[in-house]
């Protein structure tokens, strides 16, 4: 079973707007990373927050990370057709060794 | 050093034929992970190894499926007796050792049984 959940399952803009995606998980964490993934293509790694992290930017994206609600977000700003994609936060247990995503979030940027 | 390498991009084979696939990590790398996907579904946790030990298998690894990693630098998958569900994307991943470390993914190889 999937360790994390994604929300929207879909969602679609307007280039120029901001997005945001929401994961939700069910255990204790080390950290919780966030991926892009274009069609067919690879994983793209995006950004990791640890436990003790609370929020975290790398240029246009920002995430959050609350342990209390076991949930994070993913927030990209200004918002481009090049961001069209599906998004996936992964969790790493620690001792499991291994991330556990969700079923992302299909992003669609329209012009 | 350009990431992670996965051969081949593509496999088209036929339902009961063995498939190999390669995967190059990231050199310094010394974990490396197979994940599975399939169609609108995140990647499923396969395999892993810490150098050339494989240390945990998913139930989703069934005996027809084998991984080795025999120098602890490039590793092979391998499906014996393909059938039409093993058609997935099948992602190689490498990480340093230790806690809060990036994962950094192949592009993967697209298998498909007919």
């Amino acid at each position: 079973s999937q360790q994390g959940e994604e929300d929207p399952q879909a969602l679609s803009i307007q280039e120029g707007e901001n997005a945001t995606m929401n994961c939700s998980y069910k255990t204790s964490i080390n950290n919780l990373q966030w991926y892009r993934q274009n069609s067919g293509r690879g994983l793209v790694h995006l950004i990791l927050i640890r436990s003790n992290e609370r929020e975290k930017h790398s240029g246009r994206l920002r995430v959050t990370l609350d342990t209390s609600k076991k949930s994070s977000s993913l927030l990209i700003t200004a918002s481009r057709a090049a961001d069209t994609a599906s998004y996936f936060c992964a969790t790493d247990l620690g001792g499991a060794q291994k991330l556990v995503f969700g079923q992302g979030t299909r992003l669609t940027i329209n012009p | 050093d350009t990431g992670v390498s996965q051969n081949p991009r593509h496999k088209i084979t036929k339902r009961g034929q063995n498939v190999t696939f390669r995967c190059d990590p990231i050199s310094e790398h010394n974990r490396l992970y197979w994940y599975r996907q399939t169609l609108g579904q995140g990647p499923e946790f396969l395999t892993y190894f810490q150098n050339e030990a494989q240390l945990e298998k998913s139930r989703l690894l069934s005996d027809r499926f084998s991984a080795e990693r025999p120098k602890g630098s490039f590793s092979t998958l391998e499906i014996q007796r393909t059938e039409q569900g093993d058609s997935a994307m099948y992602l190689c991943a490498s990480s340093l050792n230790g806690g809060n470390t990036e994962a950094f993914f192949g592009q993967g190889t697209r298998l498909t049984v007919v």
